[in-house]
């Protein structure tokens, strides 16, 4: 079956910890996402990528950071730079990066701190 | 304003009623829309994408008024199973070449027995 995966679903952090999410797809996609959802709020963009081995910031990008060294690889770390990450992790996908197509969502991982 | 707008609800309506909602957009020249459904602590899932003649999927159907700048998501003979928040989702503007999703809060939408 095509899609995305995310793991862990669940990952907790402790404080001044870095910590990893993985988000990886066989849908072919060129482009990738990764959100951030905090409750009553809408979807966020950390950061996006429409090619290998190139990614931009989104809206709030400030401790965190990505690599996009495959194109079926997209994985997220939350450094210790971000003070308020517990939040639900979505990584998204789409054909290309122009805007106009479907985006397609991984199970998402929490992240909790502890 | 917000760049994407919907009322939060909950809209808690019976079994079998019709129930719409709207979603206003603040930039003109946004392309694509979606409606995605979410449930509780999943991932969002897409619903339907909005066209500009409107289209129907089944008991659903979405318009958009670009006049007006806002898209809707009519349900009809509503089933239990609708109960979920509804995402709107608009492109951005595409400015230097960049782009990206705008995302509404989403409705909160309860079928209730």
């Amino acid at each position: 079956d095509g899609g995305i995966t995310q793991s862990p679903k669940y990952l907790f952090r402790k404080e001044g910890q870095n910590v990893t999410l993985s988000c990886e797809q066989n849908l072919n996609h060129d482009a990738m996402y990764w959100y951030r959802q905090d409750p009553g709020q809408g979807l966020r963009l950390i950061y996006y990528s429409q090619i290998v081995n190139d990614f931009q910031k989104g809206d709030i990008a400030e401790g965190y950071s990505v690599s996009r060294e495959k194109k079926e690889s997209f994985p997220l770390t939350v450094t210790s730079a971000q003070k308020n990450p517990t939040a639900f992790y979505l990584c998204a996908s789409s054909a290309t990066g122009g805007g106009l197509e479907t985006q397609y969502f991984g199970p998402g991982t929490r992240l909790l701190v502890l | 304003r917000k760049e994407v707008e919907q009322d939060p609800g909950p809209f808690n309506v019976p079994e079998g009623a019709t129930v719409a909602f709207n979603c206003t957009y603040s930039n003109s020249a946004s392309q694509s829309f979606f409606w995605y459904r979410q449930d509780c602590r999943k991932e969002p899932k897409l619903l339907m994408s909005v066209y500009s003649s409107g289209n129907e999927d089944g008991r659903f159907t979405a318009q958009l008024n670009r006049a007006s700048q806002y898209i809707s998501l009519l349900i009809r003979d509503s089933k239990l199973s609708d109960s979920a928040t509804y995402l709107c989702v608009v492109n951005g503007d595409g400015a230097s070449g960049t782009y990206k999703y705008i995302f509404g809060t989403g409705t909160r939408l309860k079928v209730l027995a």
